[in-house]
């Protein structure tokens, strides 16, 4: 157990639809961030938070949306979805110094499937 | 951007069998670490080893920074070792993002 905590586990939804994905990270971390693995692409970042504010950006999608709350949970938003956004949607988060040596701890994901 | 690469792509073997997976990459790094991903989907801590050599049980890893390259070893490998394994390495810029490599898919035959 990574400490990091995703929900849903698995989700199936139709095209068009929006979904948000949940996640909180190991006690005491303050950076989260999202990973998308398909199975042609890898696994590519799309943002960080730090402490409720977006640090870094990867190659989100306009249709996708994240933030970061108070409390240090974050949520993924995905909307007017389609077939290839099928994906397994990671976090992870990390203590993050500041200095590229935090250790990334990743949750178990949330497995999209757009029908 | 910092490239990493990972050696081979492929590997299958018989049970009992050891394997070095290779992760090469293309700048100075201050971090490196492995994963394996299971067939379910997880992915799990392997190392986090920017430099030297570590080991836990029948895994162990080396990172030679100076030349770019790190390398995981498995030995006596067993059915449950199946999955593939990652290695990332920070991008530029200090935000503590990794760049993950395409991945070494292991299969070990019973």
């Amino acid at each position: 157990d990574s400490g990091v905590t995703q929900t849903p586990k698995h989700l199936i939804t139709a095209t068009g639809q929006r979904v948000t994905l949940r996640c909180s990270p190991r006690s005491g971390d303050l950076s989260v961030y999202w990973y998308q693995q398909s199975l042609d692409q890898g696994l590519q970042f799309l943002i960080q938070y730090y402490n409720g504010e977006e640090r870094a950006k990867g190659n989100i999608l306009e249709r996708f949306s994240a933030q970061q709350f108070p409390d240090l949970h974050s949520e993924l938003n995905l909307s007017s979805l389609e077939l290839g956004d099928s994906a397994l949607y990671f976090c992870a988060s990390s203590v993050d110094p500041g200095t590229n040596t935090g250790e990334l701890f990743f949750g178990e994901g949330s497995r999209l499937t757009v029908l | 951007g910092i490239q990493v690469e990972q050696s081979p792509p492929d590997l299958i073997l018989q049970e009992g069998a050891n394997s070095t997976l290779r992760c090469n990459f293309s700048d100075s790094v201050n971090n490196l670490q492995w994963f394996h991903q299971n067939p379910w989907g997880q992915l799990i801590n392997l190392f986090y080893i920017p430099s030297g050599t570590k080991q836990n049980g029948r895994l162990s890893a080396t990172t030679v920074a100076t030349e770019r390259y790190s390398l995981l070893y498995i030995s006596s490998s067993q059915t449950t070792d199946s999955g593939v394994y990652f290695c990332a390495v920070p991008s530029s810029g200090n935000t503590g993002k990794l760049i993950f490599g395409q991945g070494t898919t292991l299969q070990v035959k019973p």
